[in-house]
């Protein structure tokens, strides 16, 4: 079965510092792995993806993450966080074959990003 | 691209009203959706995967008299809640995944605020 731990559930910049949320997920076939963004009352908007290739994804709005399979990691970055980077953000891992299930997706938890002035 | 239409964006009703929610793919055809519950603080509980033209599956859990869902066409899924009850109030959230592998992102749709008086 596969899971996704966000570790820290709410992280709090200061505007224009260094972005780290960080996702781990556990998964028995060779995941494929999303951010997603979610302002409030809001549905979710796909930052990334990783599935094959280039282990460092770009997203939107300046957002990167790496894929680590040693480390089990994917972990999200933004060099310099804005005011309107401010929302939850989720990691969810999708496996790469799963027996007829429609491909679904484990979420982590969430973390909450508050970006200071 | 990937655009995922929700309606209604909020809805308050009365006790034993039955509501319905729509999710529709504006530019792809979407061969599975998903139906999510999201309670405060919290990540999206999946509710139920369906198809086009057959039948949706639910999750463990869920009341399928209590959640109808169709999916008649490539872009069009309906939720029903039946009779709904003050303790249905929530957040929910659809999403659509075109046609593909798991490689294939969900797009999700902003969601419909539920409140049952």
């Amino acid at each position: 079965a596969q899971s996704v731990t966000q570790l820290g559930s709410h992280v709090s910049v200061s505007e224009g510092a260094l972005v780290l949320l960080r996702c781990n997920y556990s998964s028995s076939v060779p995941p494929y792995l999303f951010w997603y963004v979610q302002y409030p009352n809001q549905g979710l908007q796909l930052l990334l993806k990783y599935t094959t290739g280039a282990t460092l994804v770009k997203g939107i709005n300046g957002f990167e993450a790496e894929f680590k399979k040693s480390e089990t990691s994917f972990h999200l970055t933004k060099p310099s966080a804005h005011m309107s980077d401010a929302a939850e953000y989720f990691c969810a891992v999708s496996e790469g074959w799963d027996g007829g299930s429609n491909y679904k997706l484990t979420f982590g938890k969430g973390t909450l990003l508050t970006v200071n002035p | 691209g990937a655009v995922v239409s929700q309606h209604p964006s909020w809805v308050i009703c009365k006790s034993g009203t039955s509501v319905k929610i729509e999710c529709r793919s504006l530019d792809f055809q979407a061969t599975t959706m998903f139906w999510y519950r999201q309670f405060p603080k919290q990540s999206l509980m999946l509710m139920a995967t369906s198809n086009e033209g057959s039948k949706a599956t639910y999750e463990q859990g869920v009341e399928k008299d209590k959640f109808l869902i169709n999916h008649a066409s490539l872009t069009l899924s309906t939720l029903t809640v039946t009779s709904a009850h003050p303790e249905d109030s929530s957040f929910y959230i659809c999403s659509a995944r075109a046609i593909g592998g798991a490689w294939q992102p969900q797009h999700f749709g902003d969601g419909t605020r539920l409140s049952i008086l």
